[in-house]
């Protein structure tokens, strides 16, 4: 079954850029899936952040948008995350999730219904000096 | 922005109980609902999909219903397994967000 492994440093400096990877194991990053990441500041809920097609079509989320490049290597089997400008509000679990789709036929429309239903175990980073 | 609005934030109930957790959204998107399960220290769980399809696994006294803007997850008979965090998220509109609900905590009477 898929498994999904973030990696990157824990440590991050304020001002810097935060960059994790997302390694896929037991299926490929070419599926027919999105391929998303999420953060949790420490005692909070959860932020997503934005998602990834093999193709590398993107889409991130808006309060985010202008600081989030996520990218795919697929030679590699993985994708990536680089949050720029960071500050200690930035400081947070990060997971990647691989986002699932079940769809069905209504009448002539097709609806698409997406879940993240594959997760990494996360990876703690810390915004400090 | 669709906001996702849980309730309660925490709740405490005891083995063997029958728990209701509420999602609102603040538009209507349909049925375009997830549920996830969150303990310490570990990543989330999706326990239900498309506001009412149970995962591949999970325990069949997790159940989900809703449309529109208002949606619940039912615990038929808590667990010791069931005190966790839990999250609603919507995918209605995925460009603009898989936007979470706050969460709210079962705690252990």
């Amino acid at each position: 079954q898929v498994q999904l492994q973030e990696s990157g440093p824990g440590l991050v400096k304020p001002s810097g850029t935060l960059s994790l990877t997302c390694a896929v194991s037991g299926g490929s990053i070419s599926s027919s899936n999105w391929w998303s990441w999420i953060r949790q500041p420490p005692g909070k809920g959860l932020e997503w952040i934005g998602e990834i097609y093999h193709s590398g079509s993107t889409n991130y989320n808006p309060s985010l948008k202008s600081r989030v490049t996520i990218s795919v290597d697929k030679s590699k089997n993985q994708f990536s995350l680089k949050l720029s400008s960071v500050t200690a509000a930035d400081t947070a679990v990060y997971y990647c999730a691989r986002i699932g789709d079940y769809n069905i036929l209504t009448g002539y429309k097709i609806h698409y219904y997406y879940y993240m239903d594959v997760w990494g175990k996360g990876t703690t980073v810390t915004v400090s000096s | 922005d669709i906001q996702m609005t849980q309730s309660p934030s925490s709740l405490s109930a005891s083995v063997g109980d029958r728990v209701t957790i509420t999602c609102r959204a603040s538009q209507s998107i349909s049925s375009y609902l997830n549920w996830y399960q969150q303990k310490p220290g570990k990543a989330p769980k999706l326990l239900i999909y498309a506001a009412s399809s149970l995962q591949s696994g999970v325990p069949s006294r997790f159940s989900g219903s809703g449309s529109g803007t208002d949606f619940t997850l039912t615990i038929s008979s808590l667990q010791p397994e069931d005190f966790a965090t839990y999250y609603c998220q919507q995918s209605y509109s995925t460009l603009r967000g898989y936007t979470f609900g706050q969460g709210t905590k079962l705690e252990i009477k």
